[in-house]
């Protein structure tokens, strides 16, 4: 059982362009929504992560828009960058359980 | 600061053996927790250690185990290797139980032939 759904699987972006991933979840219990950038050989790091009771987040180039009540979220890339061309996972977690939930990933990659 | 270290980095084992992975967190951390990634399944939560107890666990056969020392430091052991264990295992590290910023370290590639 997926509970958290991503998508696209991949996505081809030209440089300066807007990059966008979403997710779908089921569990309304979740209430902590972490972004995860993957480069080849490491580890994912944090890169961003909302609550639900904001609907947008912006660090930089990279925002989170949250709707609560179709239980999706969205990581925005603007003018991206080859250097952000990483595999980016969504993830789900509730304060009581403390189990997160991933999805399957995004392949991203940025033509210069 | 030192990032989350993981040994080996690649391993090569045949089906039926047993192997022993190595976690070392960030200096202060105190929650150290296992995840398996496959191209297949993704991210899944192994099981997650804090003060040198299992707190939490994922739907993983009990062929998986871990633990934790008292600086912190933890281990994972899985036995009877089978086939479809071949994944990168990773390691992340918190300062405690739950939190919910973790740091991963890089990975240990366990290739079951």
């Amino acid at each position: 059982q997926q509970q958290v759904k991503q998508s696209p699987q991949s996505l081809i972006v030209q440089k300066g362009g807007i990059s966008i991933i979403n997710c779908a979840y089921e569990n309304t219990a979740f209430d902590y929504f972490p972004w995860y950038q993957q480069f080849p050989g490491k580890g994912p790091a944090l890169l961003i992560a909302i609550r639900p009771d904001v609907s947008e987040k912006k660090e930089g180039r990279f925002t989170i828009s949250f709707n609560k009540s179709a239980k999706q979220f969205s990581l925005h890339i603007m003018d991206s960058q080859p250097g952000d061309s990483a595999t980016y996972f969504c993830a789900a977690r509730s304060g009581g359980s403390y189990i997160p939930t991933f999805g399957r990933g995004t392949s991203l990659i940025v033509h210069p | 600061k030192a990032g989350v270290t993981q040994t080996p980095r690649y391993l090569i084992k045949t089906r039926g053996q047993q192997v022993t992975l190595s976690c070392s967190p960030i200096s202060g951390h105190r929650s150290v927790s296992w995840y398996q990634q496959t191209p297949g399944q993704g991210l899944q939560f192994l099981f997650e250690y804090f003060s040198e107890t299992q707190r939490n666990k994922g739907n993983f056969p009990g062929r998986f185990s871990g633990r934790q020392f008292s600086n912190s430091r933890s281990e994972m052991n899985v036995s009877t290797l089978e086939l479809g264990d071949s994944a990168l295992y990773l390691c992340a590290s918190a300062w405690s139980s739950g939190s919910h910023e973790q740091f991963f370290g890089p990975g240990t590639r366990l290739t079951v032939l």
